[in-house]
């Protein structure tokens, strides 16, 4: 099946800060969703992106599909940005496939 | 409805004991997935409905899970005969087509801790 391997597991950084966090994908997909899992467990969807960039105020994903990764960046981080960040594919049948997650602290 | 609700929001359950969790999709999708999600770990799909039907039952780790959903709205989870390694958040989304290329959107999930 297909794998999803993302990078770094773990990032801190200051506020004011900018990110990028890597999502790899083992084979070619019709679908990748970036989601943001706040402290209390709810996920948030951020980008659908398959192909192509999209920008969402200070966050941006790139999705290169030939070459099976994505990108996600956050700009000018704020505290409210700290959780987990889960990238994720679809697979047979539709199901996301989830790759481990980045987990991001933004320090004051 | 506004977005997809679950409940309940926590279950402390004994060893043994059966559970339902509920899910309620978004009004008018007609996907609807199961996952589960461990403590510090990414999610494990469970199974996929479309309208009523589950053509996918692949994730469910054992017999002791089922699911079924009614009248192409409504899905509950049943575990049988809990045991401690089911302890997780468990997670239901919904999208509107069910033919993939769409985002799924996600309940805010039932904890369940078994004891």
């Amino acid at each position: 099946g297909i794998q999803v391997e993302q990078s770094p597991p773990d990032l801190i950084l200051q506020e004011g800060a900018n990110s990028t966090l890597r999502c790899n994908f083992s084979d070619s997909v019709n679908n990748l969703q970036w989601f943001h899992q706040n402290p209390w467990g709810q996920l948030i969807n951020l980008f659908y992106i398959p192909s192509g960039t999209k920008q969402n105020g200070r966050l941006s994903a790139t999705t290169v599909a030939t070459e099976r990764y994505s990108l996600l960046y956050i700009s000018s981080s704020q505290t409210t940005d700290s959780g987990v960040y889960f990238c994720a594919v679809e697979g047979s049948n539709y199901q996301l496939i989830w790759g481990a997650g980045t987990k991001l602290i933004i320090k004051p | 409805g506004a977005g997809v609700s679950q409940s309940p929001s926590n279950k402390v359950t004994e060893k043994g004991k059966d559970v339902e969790l509920r899910c309620d999709p978004i009004s008018g999708h007609t996907a609807l997935y199961w996952y589960r999600q461990s403590l510090g770990q990414g999610l494990e799909f469970l199974i996929y409905f479309q309208g009523n039907s589950a053509p996918d039952k692949s994730g469910l780790p054992s017999d002791r899970f089922s699911a079924e959903r009614t009248g192409g709205s409504v899905s509950t989870l049943t575990i049988q005969r809990t045991q401690q390694e089911d302890s997780a958040v468990y997670l239901c989304a919904s999208s509107l087509g069910g033919k993939g290329q769409e985002t799924q959107y996600f309940g805010p999930g039932t904890r369940l801790l078994v004891l």
